[in-house]
């Protein structure tokens, strides 16, 4: 089955820092997903990748997919606090539908 | 509504008594996933639905979980005989197959402590 390992577990950044969230997956990435949830708040859906190289952003957010590396990274340009919470990747494998997800890393910006 | 919507939002059970969870997906979203939650761990895979095809079950820990999807709509995923195990957040998602991939969206999840 496929495994997702996210580093670093938990990260905290003054505000205005920038950072880097990592995914690396044990097999091929097909579609490589990033949310962030906050308490109480379920997962909200950031972006998703399915291409090798792609990079999309949103906002002050961007995320990267290295297909050769089976890795995706997360970053935030000039961090709020706004921003934190935690950030979990989802990958889709093969012909299983569902997503495996990394444990998730927690991000706390300090003001 | 617009987004995926879960009831109840939290809900505190006996030990040995049966629990339904609902989950009602975007509109027109054909695919349906429940995943559980519990406590600083990661998401668990559950069950999947897809259209009418037999759903993957893969991910129910036990025999006392189950779940159906009615209509191609709304699901519900039961527990029975609750063991303080199940305790988690129970999170359902559902996506439609688009041209540009296949997002998932997921509710806000039902939060499950059993006593």
């Amino acid at each position: 089955s496929q495994e997702l390992e996210q580093s670093p577990q938990s990260l905290i950044v003054q505000e205005g820092k920038n950072l880097t969230i990592n995914c690396t997956s044990s097999k091929t990435l097909y579609g490589l997903y990033w949310y962030k949830q906050k308490y109480g708040e379920g997962l909200i859906f950031l972006m998703m990748l399915q291409k090798g190289g792609e990079e999309k952003s949103h906002e002050k957010i961007t995320a990267k997919l290295d297909e050769k590396k089976q890795q995706s990274s997360l970053h935030i340009t000039a961090s709020q606090p706004s921003h934190a919470g935690i950030y979990l990747c989802g990958a889709e494998g093969g012909s299983a539908r569902q997503l495996t997800f990394g444990s998730g890393t927690q991000l706390t910006v300090l003001p | 509504g617009a987004g995926v919507s879960q009831s109840p939002s939290n809900k505190v059970t006996e030990k040995g008594k049966d629990v339904e969870l609902r989950c009602d997906p975007i509109s027109g979203h054909t695919a349906l996933y429940w995943y559980r939650q519990s406590l600083g761990q990661g998401l668990e895979f559950l069950i999947y639905f897809q259209g009418n095809s037999a759903p993957d079950k893969s991910g129910l820990p036990s025999d006392r979980f189950s779940a159906e999807r009615t209509g191609g709509s709304v699901s519900t995923l039961t527990i029975q005989r609750t063991q303080q195990e199940d305790s988690a957040v129970y999170l359902c998602a559902s996506s439609s197959r688009t041209g540009s991939g296949n997002t998932i969206y997921f509710g806000e999840g039902s939060w499950l402590t059993v006593v």
